[in-house]
Order: structure tokens, then sequence, then C-alpha cells
């Protein structure tokens, strides 16, 4: 079965600040990919960045960063010096069977 | 370029009767996939189209249904409304379809559907 757990249900942090959220995955394909979505409180998801299950090389885009550990099953991800803008509910997603399975979400507030 | 267009942004009903929500993807894209987003259910997947066919569908009953016309846009229809089904309704479209690739799905806005 394909799952994917984001333990952490809330951070709130203060402007400036860095956040790291966590998302473990469960799956039996060898050849998968995993996303990150943001939902700011408008509604629409905005897709971020994207792993294929066999390219380990973690990366750095702008403040965005993310680290992905095949070992662990775990693809976590990273925003640097966090603005208030950056407030927003944050999925993590892995694709199978053609759809997405998504983590329950983890909100973000960041605070001036 | 347009993102994902969906149609109507709000939609309100009441029981036993029935909703078309309407999607347009990105140009260019074939597969359009349709998502529930249900206060404390998360995001669970609803459909897949691709090339007009539906191509796959999730844990939902046969009263959530839709299909894709020739120009890819799609429509989701809800039969028989109950009172579970208020949710933001979200459509997405991809350029390939996603876990043949690692092509990711755009969202629409969403229609967010509720039922008096």
């Amino acid at each position: 079965a394909q799952k994917v757990t984001q333990a952490q249900t809330e951070i709130s942090v203060v402007e400036k600040e860095d956040v790291t959220l966590d998302c473990v995955y469960e799956t039996r394909d060898t050849t998968y990919y995993l996303f990150w979505y943001k939902q700011p409180p408008s509604g629409e998801l905005v897709f971020l960045i994207r792993r294929n299950s066999f390219d380990e090389q973690n990366e750095i885009s702008g403040r965005y960063s993310w680290n992905f550990q095949k070992s662990t099953s775990s693809f976590n991800f990273t925003i640097t010096a966090s603005q208030v803008v950056d407030s927003a509910v944050y999925f993590c997603a892995l694709s199978n069977d053609y759809k997405l399975s998504f983590g329950a979400g983890t909100t973000v507030t960041v605070r001036a | 370029e347009a993102g994902v267009t969906q149609s109507p942004t709000h939609l309100i009903k009441t029981r036993g009767q029935q909703a078309t929500l309407r999607c347009s993807p990105i140009s260019g894209h074939t597969s359009v996939y349709w998502y529930q987003q249900a206060l404390g259910l998360g995001l669970q997947f609803l459909l897949w189209y691709d090339e007009g066919e539906e191509r796959n569908r999730g844990n939902f009953p046969p009263r959530f249904s839709g299909r894709q016309f020739p120009n890819y846009s799609s429509e989701l229809n809800v039969n028989a409304l109950e009172l579970e089904d208020s949710a933001l309704y979200l459509c997405a479209s991809s350029l390939a379809p996603t876990g043949a690739s690692n092509q990711p799905q755009h969202f629409g806005d969403g229609t967010r559907l509720s039922i008096l």
C-alpha cells in the first residue's frame, strides 16, 4: 500500500527562521516520484519541487531545499529564512497508479 | 500561459440534487485528475482521465462520475448529493500521466461545493 505521513500537524516560526517539514512514505514500487505542494489560504495547490526515486541528489532552489533519503524513505523539505508569505499548508505527495497520494499536510505559520 | 481553470468557484446545492463541476486543463495537457478535499479527510483522489477515457478512479461511489471532452476539458458530476459531499473539489492536469513520469500535476483554484 502507498502511504505518505507528515507527522507535524502545525509549525509556527518567527520570520527569518528556517522551517523543516518532515515527510515519510511507503511504497512497494522501485520507481516513483515525490512532490511537495503548497496550499495558501486562497486554496489553490501550488507545485513546489519534485524528486525521482532514482536520483538521491539533494538540491537547493532559492529559499527551498530538500533532503531525499531512500534508505529511510524520507523526503524532507526546508524553507530557509522564512517569510510571512510562506504561511500555508504544505503537502508531501507520492505518485502511484497515475495519481498522487497526499500526506495530511503541515500548517506553517510565519509570524512577523 | 493560462493555468488550470475551474468553474464555478462556489456551488450551493441541497441533498438529493445533482452537481456539475467543470475544468479546463493547461494547454497541451491531456491528463486531467479530480480530487476531493473534505474537512478532516485530506486530499482524496477521485478520477483520472486521459485522452478522453477514464483511466483510474479512487474509492468513491458510482454517483461520482465524469467525462473528458475532445478538447481535454473535463466535467465531474455528483448525483444524489449527500451532506458529506460538501468539500473543495480540485482539478489538476499534467503534461504526461503522473507515475509514468515525473511530470507534476498542476492544480486549479477549486470549486467549493456546499450541500444544505
